[in-house]
């Protein structure tokens, strides 16, 4: 059973900052792998997605990697701002399960102006 | 990104009564739709999968008899809470797919049972 863990729970931290969430899963047939972020009482916004022969996605200030073969994934946020301010979820969909994405345990942000 | 609209974003209502939720893909058609729960500082848990024009398939430990979901279109699927109790008060998010890759959510629900 695929089990997919974040570190840390939560972070607090400076503007200005560049920082690493850490996501790891234990089952390394993925089909893919996809960041979120959650606001307070919000849905989930999509961020990276990154295909299992990728290596990593960037968009912006956000950068994800993604090395399979060691089940881990990390979210890179340069320059850290208030409005980054929020949960992150990474979640895998395994091979045999196409469609049900496993979610992580998710990292809370806080930004500080 | 492909926008799924889910509606209402907050309902309360009495003990015993039924919430319906809806989960409606604005700008693609989604054959396959998903419908997670989450507590408090939880993360997301898959309570079933909303297939058009067939039946849902369950999560164990979902009854199926309180979360009747309905998948009538492409675009529009339904979660209707029957009979609800204070302890079916939860955020509720659908999600739906284009490619079955990427995954789009809605704004959530938060059910409120008094």
């Amino acid at each position: 059973k695929q089990e997919v863990t974040q570190i840390p729970a939560a972070l607090s931290v400076p503007e200005g900052e560049n920082l690493v969430l850490n996501c790891s899963f234990t089952d390394s047939a993925i089909y893919n792998l996809q960041w979120f972020r959650q606001d307070p009482g919000k849905g989930l916004t999509s961020l990276l997605l990154i295909q299992s022969s990728q290596r990593e996605q960037t968009s912006g200030r956000l950068n994800a990697s993604l090395d399979k073969s060691s089940g881990r994934s990390t979210l890179y946020i340069a320059a850290s701002q208030p409005g980054d301010s929020a949960t992150y979820l990474c979640a895998v969909i395994p091979n045999t399960g196409f469609q049900k994405l496993v979610f992580g345990t998710g990292t809370r942000l806080l930004v500080s102006p | 990104g492909a926008v799924v609209s889910q509606h209402p974003s907050r309902v309360i209502c009495k003990s015993g009564t039924s919430v319906k939720i809806e989960c409606r893909s604005l700008d693609f058609q989604a054959t396959t739709m998903f419908w997670y729960r989450q507590f408090p500082k939880k993360s997301l848990m898959l309570m079933a999968t909303s297939n058009e024009g067939s039946k849902a398939t369950y999560e164990q430990g979902v009854e199926k008899d309180k979360f009747l979901i309905n998948h009538a279109s492409l675009t529009l699927s339904t979660l209707t809470v029957t009979s609800a109790h204070p302890e079916d008060s939860s955020f509720y998010i659908c999600s739906a797919s284009i490619d079955r890759s990427e995954l789009f959510f809605g704004s959530g629900t938060q059910l409120s049972v008094l």
